[in-house]
């Protein structure tokens, strides 16, 4: 069964502390995405991969962090420098290339302690 | 900067309203539109979407949408809502040779029986 799974559903984090959302996806897709999404603004995006070994900062890429080592995987860091990281995080994917539709992933909602 | 704009943030109908949201967005090359749905406790989930061709695209669940090139709008219809139509509609439009998707802010939709 293809998809996108986002773990955990929900995230707890303390003052000073990394944390780090898992996004796995299983279409053989080339290209992940990291979004935000808060009330009333949309999604914005945090961190895209267009293929292994390489990223590039979204919109809103201040106080995250990425890593792309495996074409499955695409885990996103909360670093302590993200002040505001209360909200809904998204992952999506694609196939390669600049011009293809992206399927989401069902979501980790992060609070903040 | 490219941007999507979504008129409507909240919309309040009755069973078999017909409707309509808007989605304007500010881009003068060759954009890619969409529009995601995201029910409540679901996925974000794929509408429909617009690439080339026929101007007026049908999509899932009985919605569509028209592109009008010289308007930059594609807005989304369906004649007859539904209860279950009850969710967040998000307009996204996806541009130049980054392969990032732009979102409007979001627009819920509450249909009552």
């Amino acid at each position: 069964d293809g998809g996108i799974t986002q773990s955990p559903k929900y995230l707890f984090r303390k003052e000073g502390q990394n944390v780090t959302l898992s996004c796995e996806q299983n279409l053989n897709h080339d290209a992940m995405y990291w979004y935000r999404q808060d009330p009333g603004q949309g999604l914005r995006l945090i961190y895209y991969s267009q293929i292994v070994n390489d990223f590039q900062k979204g919109d809103i890429a201040e106080g995250y962090s990425v890593s792309r080592e495996k074409k499955e995987s695409f885990p996103l860091t909360v670093t302590s420098a993200q002040k505001n990281p209360t909200a809904f995080y998204l992952c999506a994917s694609s196939k390669s290339g600049y011009r293809e539709t992206q399927y989401f992933g069902p979501g980790t909602r992060l609070l903040v302690l | 900067a490219q941007s999507v704009s979504q008129h409507n943030h909240h919309v309040i109908l009755s069973e078999a309203a017909s409707l309509e949201l808007g989605c304007n967005y500010s881009y003068g090359g060759t954009v890619n539109l969409f529009w995601y749905v995201q029910y409540p406790g679901q996925h974000l989930q794929l509408l429909l979407k617009y690439f080339s061709g026929d101007p007026l695209v049908k999509g899932i669940k009985g919605f569509e949408a028209e592109f009008i090139k010289s308007k930059f709008s594609f807005n989304l219809r369906k004649p007859s809502v539904q209860w279950s139509d009850t969710a967040e509609y998000f307009c996204a439009a996806l541009s130049g040779n980054t392969g990032k998707l732009i979102f409007g802010q979001g627009t819920t939709l509450q249909v009552k029986p």
